[in-house]
Formats: C-alpha cells, sequence, structure tokens
C-alpha cells in the first residue's frame, strides 16, 4: 500500500514568519510530486509538480525541494501573509499510464495578523 | 482562467437511492478524474477515465459506481444504490496531455447519505 504523510498536521505561525512542512512519499516507482493550496469552500490549487531528484521550485513567496532518493519534499513560505492560510497537500503519482494521485493528510496553516 | 465546474454542490440522498454527480472539465484536457475525501480523512483516488474508457479504478470503485462521458463535455459519476458509508465530498479533476501535468481540480459536491 502507497502511503504518503505529511508534518506537521496543522501550525500556527505570526504573520512574518517562515515556515516550512515535510512530505514523505514512497521512494520506489517514482514520477512526480505534487503541492497543492487548499482553501476552505474552493478547489485545491495546483502550486507545483516536481519530478527530478535535487528539484528545485518557486512561486513568489513559495519554494519546493525533492529528494527523491529518500523519499522527501519540502515546502517552504518565507515570511508568511495572512492570506497563506489554507491546507497545503501533496500528493505522489507513480510511475503508470494514469498518473492517479495519492495524496497526504495535508497541512493546515493559519497564519495569524 | 480555465476551470473545471461541478454540480450540484451540495446533494442531501436517502440511502439506496441513486445519484449521478457532473463534471465539465477544462475544454482541451484528455484526462479526467475522480476523487472522494470522506471527512476526516485523505483525499483517495476513485478512477480515471481516458479515450472514452476507464483507464484505473481503486478497490472503492466497485459495480455500485460507474462514470460516463456523454457528450464530449459533461463527465459524471454515478453511484446506484448509495450507503451511508457513501457520504464524502468527491472532486473531479482533469488534466491535459503530456507529462508531468498538474490535475486541475474542481470545488467538489459533498454528498451526504440519510
Amino acid at each position: 500500500i502507497l502511503n504518503v504523510e505529511q508534518s506537521p498536521q496543522s501550525l500556527h505561525v505570526q504573520e512574518g514568519d517562515s515556515t516550512n512542512f515535510t512530505c514523505s512519499f514512497p521512494s520506489s516507482n517514482f514520477y512526480a510530486l505534487h503541492w497543492y493550496r487548499w482553501e476552505t469552500a474552493k478547489s485545491p490549487e495546483a502550486l507545483f509538480v516536481m519530478t527530478l531528484n535535487g528539484d528545485e521550485k518557486k512561486k513568489g513567496r513559495i519554494s519546493a525541494t525533492l529528494n527523491t532518493k529518500e523519499g522527501y519534499s519540502y515546502l517552504y513560505i518565507k515570511g508568511s501573509q495572512p492570506e497563506d492560510s489554507a491546507t497545503y497537500l501533496c500528493a505522489f503519482a507513480h510511475g503508470g499510464a494514469t498518473n492517479k494521485l495519492i495524496f497526504g493528510t495535508g497541512t493546515l496553516l493559519a497564519v495569524q495578523p | 482562467e480555465p476551470e473545471v465546474t461541478q454540480t450540484p454542490s451540495h446533494q442531501v440522498t436517502q440511502m439506496g437511492q441513486e445519484v449521478i454527480l457532473r463534471c465539465v472539465p477544462i475544454s482541451n484536457h484528455l484526462y479526467f478524474y475522480w476523487y472522494r475525501q470522506i471527512l476526516g480523512q485523505k483525499v483517495e483516488f476513485l478512477v480515471s477515465f481516458y479515450n472514452n474508457e476507464i483507464s484505473e479504478k481503486s478497490e472503492i470503485f466497485d459495480d455500485q459506481f460507474s462514470v460516463e462521458r456523454p457528450d464530449g463535455s459533461n463527465f459524471t459519476l454515478k453511484i446506484r444504490s448509495t450507503k451511508l458509508e457513501d457520504s464524502a465530498m468527491y472532486f473531479c479533476a482533469s488534466r491535459t496531455y503530456g507529462t508531468p501535468q498538474p490535475q486541475h481540480f474542481g470545488d467538489g459536491t459533498r454528498l451526504s447519505i440519510l
């Protein structure tokens, strides 16, 4: 059974703090690792799709790194803002025709002004 | 920006009744998916659909479930005889050809079985 784990489950930070979360996934038969940002009552929004070991992607204040050999990815948010408050989901896609996603439980981030 | 749309946003149904959840994927996308999230649990894969047929389905997707793309734009999930444990948030997703591509999700349909 393929399992994706995320930590921490939730995080409360002050505006301006930088923060990071972890996603761990199976290191065998890896195809891609997806990060999504999910606000309540909205659809999950794609942040990054990462495929290469050592890959690093950036979108504004958010960045992510990937280690496929040891099976983990980090998501970093620099200078958190209240609008960053959301659940951050990672999802593992293993090799196969369909690229179905196997999701972690998510990290709930709350940024206090 | 094009988006995936799902209807209805909330469906309340009596146990044993049939329910159809509807999705309109992004127009040039070729791969379609249904996922669901039972309250308090992970988002889990149900089925993927490509070239007018199911390409993969999970153990959850038993004979009570079916998917269809009846008219080239809609993508539907049917549950024939709903059970209490089918209560969940159901998400449709689509992606374009080429790898790797993100899957684009709809806002979901909350299905409540009474």
